[in-house]
């Protein structure tokens, strides 16, 4: 199995608290990417890394930020949390040489009450 | 933009019988295929790919082939086990998960029946 790892794995917060959420990988890839998991909408891409320190958003960004300061960690942060924002998030992480696949975390659960 | 729409079920089979999944795509340009699969409490795992058309990805008894005319690539199994119920989540890349990431469908939950 890759080695990815994501902390935590489930976590309650109150509307209005900022939330960080971390992926660790120790594969060495260039990409991470973290992606929510919604009924009815599959997975949807919030944001992605190509290398440290650069990142891009993906099609659900708004309220998200992340940053990445070393190849083996990616976070996520909820700025300030809303309920819309439940949901399972999904680190993946891949070489992104040729058509290499891209590897999937456990995922963690978050619930904003 | 790029989308993937496939069935979202759930399916329900009797154990050995087969499977079809529709997955189609829109795409502008000529993306990699996956398929990945969901087991419960856990995070998705590749099951097969296809990076060209007419290519044929197969694994664990499971098939699909990358379709260009019909814009298609439909997941098939002769005979399902109890073991393959799960979610199937098929999608799509330009540059196999690097770069832009992946476009997923909505995913398939299967269930089989002994």
């Amino acid at each position: 199995d890759a080695g990815i790892t994501q902390s935590p794995r489930h976590k309650v917060t109150e509307t209005g608290t900022p939330v960080t959420l971390r992926c660790h990988q120790t594969e060495n890839h260039r990409y991470m990417y973290w992606y929510r998991q919604d009924p009815g909408h599959g997975l949807r891409l919030i944001h992605y890394s190509y290398g440290v320190k650069d990142t891009d958003k993906g099609e659900v960004s708004d309220g998200y930020s992340v940053s990445r300061s070393k190849t083996e960690d990616f976070l996520l942060t909820l700025e300030s949390a809303t309920s819309s924002q439940t949901s399972v998030y999904f680190c993946a992480i891949s070489s992104g040489q040729g058509n290499t696949e891209a590897f999937f975390g456990q995922g963690t659960r978050l619930t904003v009450v | 933009g790029d989308s993937v729409t496939q069935m979202e079920g759930p399916v329900t089979l009797s154990e050995e019988a087969f499977l079809t999944i529709n997955c189609t795509y829109t795409a502008t340009g000529y993306p990699s295929l996956f398929w990945y699969v969901q087991y419960p409490g856990e995070g998705l795992q590749l099951l097969l790919k296809a990076t060209k058309a007419d290519d044929k990805g197969s694994n664990k008894g499971f098939e699909a082939t990358y379709r260009k005319e019909t814009t298609s690539f439909h997941l098939e199994k002769g005979s399902v086990q109890v073991s393959d119920s799960a979610v199937y989540f098929c999608a799509l890349s330009y540059s196999g998960g690097g770069a832009d990431g992946l476009t997923f469908g909505k995913g398939t939950h299967l269930i089989i029946q002994p």
